[in-house]
C-alpha cells in the first residue's frame, strides 16, 4: 500500500520568499504523485502530477516539484511566494494497480506581507 | 464546461438519521470518487465508481454506501449517522479510470451531525 507524509502542518513565509513544502512517499510500486491546493470553502485543485516522465514537474501558478526516488521525496517549491498562495496544500499518491488516492495530512501555507 | 457540482452544500442532521449526498460530474466524465475530509483524519478515500460499477473502496464501515447512475451522476448514502460523520464530503470526477488523468473536485457538502 502506498502513503505520503507531509512534513510540517504549518509553513509561514514572507511575500517574495521561497516556498518549500515537503512530501515523502512510501510505495511498493512506482507511484503517481500529485500536489493539490485547497482554498477556504472550496474543493481541491490539481497543481501538478508526476507520472514517471520527467522528474522535474512544472505546474500551475509557478509551482514545481522534483521526484527523487533515492530520497522517496516529492517536495513542492515556488521561487517567490505571493499573497494569493496562502492555502492548504496536499500531497497525494496513487498506485498503478489500485487506484484509490491517498492524501497527506496537508500543509497550511501562510504568506506574510 | 460546467464543473463538478455537489448538492446540497450544507446539511445538518441528527444522530441516527440517514443522509444522501449527490454529485454531478463534469460532462463526459465516467469516474466519480468520494472523499471524507475532517480536521482529525484529513482526506480519506471512500469509494470510486466507474461506469456504474464500484471499482475501489476505502476503509469505511458499511454504513457508507454509494451508487452511480447511467448518466454518471453519483450519490453517497450514510445510514445511522454518528457525530463522527460530521465532515466535508468531496466528490471528484475524471474522464478516465486511470489516475493519470486529472481528478476535478467539487466544492463539497458540509455535513454536520448533532
Amino acid at each position: 500500500a502506498q502513503s505520503v507524509t507531509q512534513l510540517g502542518s504549518h509553513v509561514s513565509v514572507s511575500e517574495g520568499a521561497l516556498v518549500l513544502l515537503r512530501c515523502n512517499y512510501s510505495s511498493s510500486v512506482p507511484p503517481y504523485l500529485f500536489w493539490y491546493v485547497q482554498y477556504p470553502n472550496q474543493g481541491l485543485q490539481l497543481l501538478l502530477k508526476y507520472t514517471s516522465a520527467a522528474t522535474l514537474v512544472k505546474g500551475i501558478n509557478g509551482f514545481e516539484a522534483e521526484f527523487k526516488k533515492s530520497e522517496t521525496s516529492f517536495h513542492l517549491t515556488k521561487p517567490s511566494a505571493h499573497m494569493s498562495d496562502a492555502a492548504e496544500y496536499f500531497c497525494a499518491v496513487s498506485g498503478l494497480i489500485n487506484n484509490d488516492m491517498r492524501f497527506g495530512a496537508g500543509t497550511r501555507l501562510t504568506v506574510k506581507p | 464546461k460546467a464543473g463538478v457540482t455537489q448538492t446540497p452544500r450544507y446539511l445538518i442532521k441528527t444522530r441516527g438519521q440517514q443522509v444522501t449526498l449527490s454529485c454531478s460530474p463534469i460532462s463526459g466524465h465516467r469516474s466519480v470518487s468520494w472523499y471524507q475530509q475532517t480536521p482529525g483524519q484529513g482526506l480519506q478515500f471512500l469509494f470510486e465508481y466507474f461506469s456504474e460499477t464500484q471499482r475501489n473502496k476505502g476503509n469505511f464501515p458499511g454504513r457508507f454506501s454509494g451508487r452511480q447512475f447511467s448518466n454518471s451522476r453519483s450519490e453517497m448514502n450514510v445510514s445511522t449517522l454518528e457525530l463522527g460523520d460530521s465532515a466535508l464530503y468531496l466528490c471528484a470526477s475524471s474522464s478516465s479510470r486511470d489516475y493519470l488523468y486529472e481528478q476535478y473536485f467539487g466544492p463539497g457538502t458540509r455535513l454536520t451531525v448533532t
